[in-house]
């Protein structure tokens, strides 16, 4: 079964420093994988997708996610964090056709980031 | 902003009871998802509609059941509401011009259902 894993339920950083959010997923074809992000009393909006193609992916608001299959990860990154990144980020996997499931979205567990100034 | 609008914002009613949850999806897509996000379960799937059409169910209860119109939008319908059905209810859509393509999800605000 398919399944998303994010390792870290808090991270805390430093105004200014660099983030990495880590996403492990388990999952038998090729997946798509999605980050999410979701601010206090919002819904959630789309950072970034990965369908195919080149492994390295950049989404909205100067982040990036990279795919890599012999680790099963896509992890989230950023170089420099605004306070205004002060929100919690979900990884999802989507199934598709061939795995005999349906376009659901299967979300970890997330993770809490906080800024610090 | 998504484009998906969902209504009310905020619910709250008693145990035993039963409400509806409103969702509108952007323009022209015609799937339809709705999600539920609690503290214990975190988010899960619960329902697709593709075109008026069930396409998918996650882990919905029995006591729970959705339908999408032809003009696209969609209603959740909970009854017999238990404390334990208090959550976020999310609805998303998708630009899925086939319901077994996938394509990304945009994702409503959400529904706080709080049940006393």
């Amino acid at each position: 079964a398919q399944s998303v894993t994010q390792p870290d339920i808090h991270i805390t950083v430093s105004e200014g420093a660099s983030l990495e959010l880590r996403c492990n997923y388990s999952y038998g074809a090729t997946p798509y994988l999605f980050w999410y992000v979701q601010s206090p009393g919002q819904g959630l909006q789309l950072l970034l997708k990965y369908f195919s193609g080149d492994t390295l992916v950049q989404g909205i608001k100067g982040f990036e996610a990279e795919f890599k299959r012999s680790q099963s990860s896509f992890n989230l990154r950023k170089p420099s964090v605004h306070w205004s990144d002060a929100a919690e980020y979900f990884c999802a996997v989507g199934a598709d056709l061939f795995s005999g499931g349906y376009n659901k979205l299967i979300f970890g567990a997330g993770t809490r980031l906080a800024v610090h100034p | 902003d998504s484009g998906v609008t969902q209504t009310p914002k905020h619910l709250i009613t008693a145990t035993g009871q039963r409400v509806t949850l409103r969702c509108s999806p952007r323009s022209g897509d015609l799937s339809v998802y709705w999600y539920q996000q609690s503290l214990d379960q975190g988010l899960q799937f619960l329902i697709q509609y593709y075109n008026g059409e069930e396409r998918a169910k996650g882990n919905i209860l029995e006591r729970f059941s959705a339908q999408q119109f032809p003009d696209l939008h969609s209603e959740l319908n909970l009854s017999s509401l238990e404390l334990g059905d208090s959550a976020l209810y999310f609805c998303a859509s998708s630009p899925s011009r086939q319901p077994e393509i996938y394509n990304e999800q945009f994702f409503g605000p959400g529904t706080r259902l709080t049940v006393l």
